[in-house]
């Protein structure tokens, strides 16, 4: 069955330091995979996705991503944050086919001044 | 465009009262869907639609009602609430149901159960 599994509950992390929040799902079949951001009492909103193609995916922002097909992971890194990364982060997956996305249970990332 | 939008932010019921949360969507999305919210749980899905007229069950269908009369609206009912009800709520809506498109939300509606 499908599943998104996000390990880190929690990750702080001084500001200007690296982050990787990790990401792994299972799936038989062709997924396509996302990650969205919360910040406080707001919905989520999409950072980035992998449909096909290019296995490295970049946001706006300086989020990245790379989709490990063999490792079947999609881990979300940046090279330096900011205070106003600090946020909810959720992996998200869609099986080819299908109608449903699947959540992680989300990773909080705080970062500290 | 307004995006998608939830009514009401904040609803408190007693047990065994029935309410309707309300989502409506104005970008013409063919995938709407329910959410809902539990610390520690991340997001499970209620139940979703990929078009008027058509609905279907997710995770966690057990407690709520959906229709879709058209496309825009998608309102989630709560038969008779309890406690296990309580939660924040999402709706989200999608260009396309074939899971290849980003999931728009709404703001959210906070649900307390007593």
């Amino acid at each position: 069955a499908q599943s998104v599994t996000q390990l880190d509950s929690q990750v702080p992390v001084f500001e200007e330091a690296p982050v990787e929040l990790r990401c792994n799902y299972s799936s038989s079949v062709s997924v396509y995979l996302f990650w969205y951001v919360q910040y406080p009492n707001q919905g989520l909103q999409l950072l980035l996705k992998y449909l096909s193609g290019s296995t490295l995916v970049e946001s706006i922002n300086g989020f990245e991503a790379e989709f490990n097909k063999s490792q079947t992971s999609f881990h979300l890194r940046k090279p330096s944050v900011h205070i106003s990364d600090t946020a909810e982060y959720f992996c998200a997956v869609s099986e080819s086919g299908t109608y449903k996305y699947i959540f992680g249970t989300g990773t909080r990332l705080k970062v500290l001044a | 465009n307004a995006g998608v939008t939830q009514t009401p932010k904040f609803q408190v019921l007693k047990t065994g009262q029935s309410m309707t949360l309300q989502c409506a969507q104005d970008m013409n999305h063919e995938y709407m869907s329910w959410y809902r919210q539990d610390p520690g749980m991340g997001l499970r899905l209620i139940h979703y639609s990929v078009g008027a007229g058509i609905t279907d069950q997710g995770e966690v269908p057990n407690g709520y009602n959906v229709s879709r009369s058209t496309t825009e609206d998608f309102p989630l009912r709560l038969l008779s609430a309890a406690p296990s009800q309580t939660s924040v709520y999402f709706c989200a809506s999608s260009y396309s149901a074939r899971g290849t498109h980003e999931q728009y939300f709404g703001p959210g509606t906070r649900l307390t159960v007593t």
